[in-house]
């Protein structure tokens, strides 16, 4: 596809349960960056891959929350033992990170809304 | 410490008038600035990217200035239509720091007709 994807594009869950969420990048993206957005909230960022560079995890919020990136490419968001405050949308952008100006526009994906009831 | 602020939170204007999104920041040392476009239920959507030595970039009815000495950039949209409602978001990254793109909490715009 042209633009980024994600999966799922809601997930429901009970407190305590591990959820993952899916990103698939624009082909050719070096960075990858992952946000969450609470309802009427600005974005947060949670953390972010450029190529094989250890990933810039300084937004995490606790140590329930984690992320891989496989080949370069498709990227995971894992959440532990959710908590209802973890509700809200999960955004994933790419960019292709490369030289010039450009290299910092974004490519949002639809979101995950998450629930945690 | 490095901000983002908007204004106004919210609007509320007619279809085919013009208005003006405003945003302040702090962030330092500056690399570059955006504006987005969300609309409800969606991801963000680029508009225009400045760098410090630009001060103006158009995008069709959308044109975004930028004062690197008072740290302001403002939005303009001219004969608005009932698309255009939607959140506008104001980014600034930091010089460098890829990873250190401070968001704003956005304005949100209704074109009513």
């Amino acid at each position: 596809g042209a633009g980024v994807s994600q999966s799922p594009s809601n997930k429901v869950t009970e407190k305590g349960k591990d959820v993952e969420l899916r990103c698939d990048p624009i082909s050719g993206h070096t960075a990858l960056y992952w946000y969450r957005q609470s309802l009427g909230q600005g974005l947060e960022f949670l953390i972010y891959f450029q190529g094989n560079s250890a990933p810039d995890k300084s937004g995490l919020p606790s140590d329930r929350f984690s992320a891989e990136r496989t080949g370069g490419s498709v990227s995971t968001l894992t959440i532990q033992r959710t908590q209802q405050e973890d509700s809200a949308v999960y955004l994933c952008a790419s960019s292709p990170g490369r030289t010039g100006v450009l290299r910092w526009t974004q490519y949002f994906g639809p979101g995950t809304r998450l629930l945690v009831l | 410490k490095n901000q983002v602020e908007q204004s106004p939170q919210s609007l509320i204007i007619l279809e085919g008038k013009n208005c003006t999104l405003q945003c302040n920041y702090t962030v330092s040392p500056f690399s570059n600035l955006r504006w987005y476009k969300q609309d409800t239920g969606r991801g963000p959507v680029s508009l225009t990217i400045m760098t410090f030595s630009e001060n103006t970039k158009s995008n069709g009815r959308y044109t975004a200035t930028l004062d690197a000495d008072t740290k302001q950039s403002s939005l303009h949209i001219t004969a608005s239509q009932l698309s255009d409602s939607a959140s506008y978001i104001c980014v600034v990254t930091r010089y460098s720091s890829a990873s250190k793109i401070i968001f704003g909490s956005g304005t949100r715009l209704s074109i009513r007709p």
